[in-house]
Order: C-alpha cells, then sequence, then structure tokens
C-alpha cells in the first residue's frame, strides 16, 4: 500500500524557534492534511490542503500542498512550548482512502 | 457540538479475555473509521465504514477482531479473545459525507496482561 515518510523523526528546538517539517510519498496524492497529538489525546485536524502549491495558515502554523503533488510542508514560527507533540500527515490518494505518515515528535525547550 | 466520544478511555483485562471499544460519531457525519496506534507501527487503520456498512477491513488483524455499526451514530470493536500484542491505543474517527477532514476521538488506551 502507499507508504508517508515524514521527517524529521524527532527535533528538539529552543523556545521561539521556527521549525519546518515534511511529508513525502513515492505517489501523487490529491489532499494533504496536518495532525497534531497531543499526550494521552487523540489527533487533532490542524490544516487541510485540496490543490498543488496551496499554501494555507493557521495562526502560527503554514503548510503547503507541493507543486509535484507528492510531498508537503509544516512550518511553525516562533514555538511555544505548548507545540510539543506528535506531527503527523496524512494524504488521501486518488483511489484509497487516507495514509498516515509516521509522525514527527517536536520538543520544546523552555 | 460535542466530538467523537470513546469509552473506556483507559482499559486493563486478562489475556483471553472479551474487549469491547465503543465509539460515537460526531451528529451530521456518516463515515466512522477505527485505527490502533502503536510505537512500532504508528497509526493503522483497522477497518471503515461508510453510511454503516464496512467498506475497507483488510486492517483487521485477525478473526479475533471484529466491528460493527448497529446504527448511524454507534459503533463497537470487539476482541475474543484478547492477547498481549493487542495492547494499543485505539482510536475511532468520523467524518461527514463530501469532506475529507477526519476527526479523532480520545482514545481507548488497552492493556492485554
Amino acid at each position: 500500500g502507499q507508504q508517508l515518510n515524514q521527517s524529521p523523526q524527532s527535533m528538539f528546538i529552543q523556545e521561539g524557534e521556527d521549525v519546518s517539517m515534511n511529508c513525502t510519498s513515492s505517489s501523487i496524492f490529491n489532499t494533504w492534511l496536518w495532525y497534531k497529538q497531543d499526550p494521552g489525546e487523540g489527533p487533532v485536524l490542524l490544516i487541510a490542503l485540496y490543490k498543488a502549491g496551496e499554501l494555507t495558515s493557521n495562526g502560527r502554523l503554514t503548510a503547503q500542498f507541493g507543486i509535484t503533488r507528492k510531498d508537503s510542508f509544516l512550518n511553525i514560527s516562533a514555538s511555544i512550548p505548548s507545540d510539543v507533540g506528535i506531527y503527523f500527515c496524512a494524504g488521501h490518494p486518488s483511489s484509497q482512502n487516507f495514509v498516515f505518515g509516521p509522525g514527527t515528535r517536536l520538543s520544546v525547550l523552555p | 457540538d460535542a466530538g467523537v466520544i470513546q469509552s473506556p478511555r483507559h482499559e486493563v483485562t486478562e489475556m483471553g479475555q472479551e474487549v469491547t471499544l465503543r465509539c460515537k460519531l460526531i451528529s451530521g457525519h456518516n463515515s466512522l473509521f477505527w485505527y490502533r496506534q502503536t510505537m512500532m507501527r504508528g497509526l493503522e487503520l483497522l477497518i471503515y465504514f461508510n453510511n454503516n456498512v464496512p467498506i475497507d477491513d483488510s486492517g483487521m488483524p485477525e478473526d479475533r477482531f471484529s466491528a460493527k455499526m448497529p446504527n448511524a451514530s454507534f459503533s463497537t470493536l470487539k476482541i475474543q479473545p484478547s492477547e498481549p500484542r493487542d495492547s494499543a491505543v485505539y482510536f475511532c474517527a468520523s467524518r461527514r459525507q463530501g469532506f475529507n477532514e477526519q476527526f479523532f476521538g480520545p482514545g481507548t488506551r488497552l492493556t492485554v496482561l
């Protein structure tokens, strides 16, 4: 089946720094979703992307649907302690249901 | 509106026992997904329903697992008999027809001793 790769697997940053992470696939996807999971909770939808090249913001978060339709990027500006968690990308291939990436674990140091 | 509701939040049971996990969809949503999350495998889709009908159960590990959707707003995931390797967090998610976004419940943390 389809697989997604996320990088980095984990990252440690200082509070106030900007964060970049990405998600790649070997196949074309029609939709990209970015989720955040806090410890002990379910994933929460952050941003949804529907068109190649689309750039969408949600507060300090910005995500882009890659032009090739095989990748997506998530940026977090001016990180704060509550940004800690696991960030998952999910892609929707044309003929299948959503596939989730393995996640990027973010730690923010005060 | 209330989000996806799952119960119980935590379940500890002994190997061989039957386990039933429950999920209530968001009102107005018509698709339901059951996922399992472990450190080793991440988030795995087990089964999903559309309008109460199971569409894809290829992710269900084996015959010990079964899922039902007796009505439009409620689903159960049953494991019988349970085994220690079933220990994981089980999530359900719901989706409204015509939209791609899935909304997750808080999960049930299952421990099988």
